[in-house]
């Protein structure tokens, strides 16, 4: 499985922009790039995925670089409840199942 | 719609007993994953379920099993609890791989915290 590396935390002020990134650098041509994220007390949730092109969605951003190998989400204007874990993820529609494989993902804290 | 739910929401056991944590999925859905989340650790995944069938399985002893029902609710069984198996067990329900393979959204209940003594 390709694996992904995220920074372990990141800290951003409120109301401003936050930039979380992902390194794949093994990353296959199929396989998609998604991100989900864990408030605190909570199950996982998804926040957006991509291909290859760049993606927006009412909760966030998702920048490619041209070669796949790494990623970045983006939080236009955090708030103290965009605090949480956010996970990177490949998924492969190759499988002969639906895997999802979880690294330890960056603890984001937001700071009023 | 009603999203994901799991029950109990807290449970406690001794070492040697059995559990049974149970999952209702989201309207529709097809597919069930059990994932074991230690404390401070990305949940790891246990095995998944697509129409009764476990059809895939991370890296978990026998003692972890499993049950789909035709409602597509399902129950995650442990027997021997160890010590180690104390953490937050996740559900997630999702259309599996749609057409053409593309991996659908996992949907995650909020979890049972498992205690073991």
């Amino acid at each position: 499985d390709a694996k992904t590396t995220q920074p372990n935390s990141m800290e951003s002020n409120e109301e401003e922009p936050v930039h979380l990134p992902c390194n794949h650098s093994t990353i296959s041509g199929t396989d998609y790039i998604h991100w989900y994220r864990q408030l605190p007390s909570q199950g996982p949730e998804y926040v957006i995925h991509g291909l290859t092109s760049n993606v927006n969605n009412r909760m966030a951003s998702l920048a490619i670089a041209e070669d796949r190998k790494s990623s970045t989400l983006i939080l236009h204007r955090a708030t103290l409840r965009d605090a949480a874990v956010y996970y990177c993820i490949l998924r492969d529609p190759k499988t002969s199942y639906d895997k999802v494989i979880f690294g330890p993902g960056t603890s984001l804290s937001v700071i009023p | 719609e009603t999203g994901v739910t799991q029950s109990p929401t807290h449970l406690i056991k001794t070492r040697g007993q059995q559990v049974t944590l149970r999952c209702s999925s989201q309207s529709g859905h097809n597919t069930v994953s059990w994932y074991q989340q230690a404390l401070g650790q990305g949940p790891q995944f246990i095995f998944q379920y697509y129409r009764e069938e476990e059809n895939g399985r991370g890296n978990f002893p026998p003692r972890f099993s499993g049950l789909q029902f035709p409602n597509y609710s399902s129950e995650l069984n442990v027997n021997a609890l160890e010590l180690d198996d104390s953490a937050l067990y996740l559900c997630a329900s999702s259309l599996g791989l749609r057409a053409g393979g593309l991996p659908d959204t996992q949907y995650f209940g909020p979890g049972t915290r498992l205690t073991v003594l």
